[in-house]
């Protein structure tokens, strides 16, 4: 069965640049996660959806990170105006039910701004 | 606020010996959850553990145990007879309820080398 996919799974962008990134949980799975993880730290909470709502964005650095899950499956999370600070591996993860329960991890999409 | 500590940055260790990691929580809640999670070099992190807070009954399973002790505010994992395939991130995690959902803290994670 098909686990949790994210893609790009490398992007680079010149700073200013927008930049989208998608994830694609596992099928069925109600809960869907964002994480930014910086080199040799622990994932940061971005966001967590419940199908296609955004149930907290708590994490979300600035204005310029936007996620959406329109149809409660595929999400995008989408950096506008990338700077150097946002060179990270961004990690979707989902859970079958709600959010307490183990997460299943995409394998990350490495960001890196120049 | 909900606060993981993972004081221990690198572990290394020989083949065969028993290797414990340390979790230190803080959480004002009184029903949350505990989690460990293993991240290989290939870089996705694989669920290990799941334990609530009203379950500190330790858990075996294979070579890893667990150990929950709400008194001193610790999850310790130990790995019995370590093995190479073990060489990994470990990362311990805490959800707690916050504005209607359970949302996850992550430890630092602690890079377990263990050497043929």
């Amino acid at each position: 069965g098909a686990g949790v996919s994210q893609s790009p799974r490398y992007k680079v962008a010149k700073r200013g640049q927008d930049v989208a990134l998608r994830c694609d949980p596992i099928s069925g799975h109600v809960s869907l996660f964002w994480y930014q993880q910086a080199l040799g730290q622990g994932p940061e909470f971005l966001t967590y959806f419940q199908n296609e709502a955004q149930l907290d964005k708590s994490g979300l650095p600035s204005d310029r990170f936007f996620a959406e899950r329109p149809e409660g499956s595929v999400s995008t999370l989408k950096i506008q105006r990338t700077q150097q600070e946002d060179s990270a591996v961004y990690l979707c993860a989902s859970s079958w039910d709600r959010s307490n329960n183990e997460q299943f991890f995409g394998p990350g999409t490495r960001l890196t701004v120049l | 606020a909900q606060k993981v500590t993972q004081a221990q940055t690198e572990i290394s260790v020989v083949e065969k010996e028993d290797v414990t990691l340390d979790c230190v929580y803080e959480t004002r809640d009184t029903t949350y959850y505990l989690f460990w999670y293993k991240q290989p070099p290939s870089g996705e992190l694989v669920f290990l553990i799941r334990r609530n807070s009203f379950d500190e009954q330790n858990e075996i399973s294979g070579r890893y145990s667990w150990n929950f002790q709400k008194s001193t505010s610790s999850f310790n994992f130990t790995i019995t007879a370590s093995q190479v395939v073990d060489s990994a991130v470990y990362f311990c995690a805490l959800s707690g309820w916050s504005g209607g959902s359970y949302i996850p803290t992550f430890g630092r994670g602690t890079s377990l080398i263990v050497h043929p």
